[in-house]
């Protein structure tokens, strides 16, 4: 059983240009989180999708992001036009229920996205 | 507001000595707590996960404790090896609903031979 899955490992975008990254969970996880760790700083909560429905967007920025996780294939987050700020290292985590004391949310290696 | 505050923030020290990272949470209503470890350039490994009735957690060389009154949590490294290099973050889960966590800015250690 793969982990959670996430690509690309590096990203490297220009102002202005768009950035997707992918995040593929474990088998059998429905419950995706993203999270974006801004250098030396903590990981921060951004969204939390299960399929075909976000959850909790609390953490995400109002404009120009973006999250979805299909029925079918990974999840994504979406940087539009993006900025120099946005450069970070972007978590993504999955678990197989929201509910109970036996779930765990596992993590991805990140993408880290550099804009230039 | 739900605040995840780690001290210290760097500890460097030699090998062999026994460590404590220290945790703290504003809000005692935790669901769990969970230790991690960052390495540089790299994603987060679970170390201990303690739930909100357990007091303490223990794999190998690393206790982790729990006190929800007065809202700390501590990892004790046993015995610390230049192999533990690397940032510990401490993460709350408040929620039965969901997993997601608030993190702690973490403790930057390294240990020298």
């Amino acid at each position: 059983n793969a982990g959670v899955m996430q690509n690309p490992r590096h990203l490297v975008r220009r102002r202005g240009q768009e950035a997707r990254l992918r995040c593929s969970p474990m088998k059998g996880h429905s419950h995706v989180y993203w999270y974006r760790q801004l250098p030396e700083e903590g990981l921060k909560f951004m969204v939390y999708l299960q399929k075909e429905n976000i959850i909790d967007e609390s953490g995400m920025p109002k404009e120009r992001f973006s999250a979805e996780f299909p029925k079918e294939g990974p999840s994504i987050l979406r940087i539009q036009q993006v900025v120099r700020g946005d450069s970070a290292a972007y978590f993504c985590a999955s678990s197989l229920t929201d509910r109970g004391r036996d779930t765990e949310a596992f993590f991805g290696q990140g993408t880290r996205l550099t804009v230039v | 507001k739900q605040e995840v505050t780690q001290i210290p923030a760097a500890l460097s020290v030699p090998e062999g000595e026994n460590l404590v990272l220290n945790c703290s949470f504003t809000d005692s209503a935790i669901y769990n707590l969970q230790w991690f470890r960052q390495d540089p350039g790299k994603g987060l490994t679970s170390l201990l996960l303690i739930q909100s009735s357990q007091r303490e957690q223990t794999s190998g060389r690393l206790n982790a404790s729990l006190d929800k009154s007065s809202g700390r949590s501590t990892l004790y490294i046993a015995a610390s090896q230049p192999g533990d290099s690397a940032t510990y973050l401490c993460a709350v889960r408040y929620g039965y609903n969901t997993d997601k966590l608030i993190f702690g800015t973490g403790t930057r250690l390294q240990v020298f031979p």
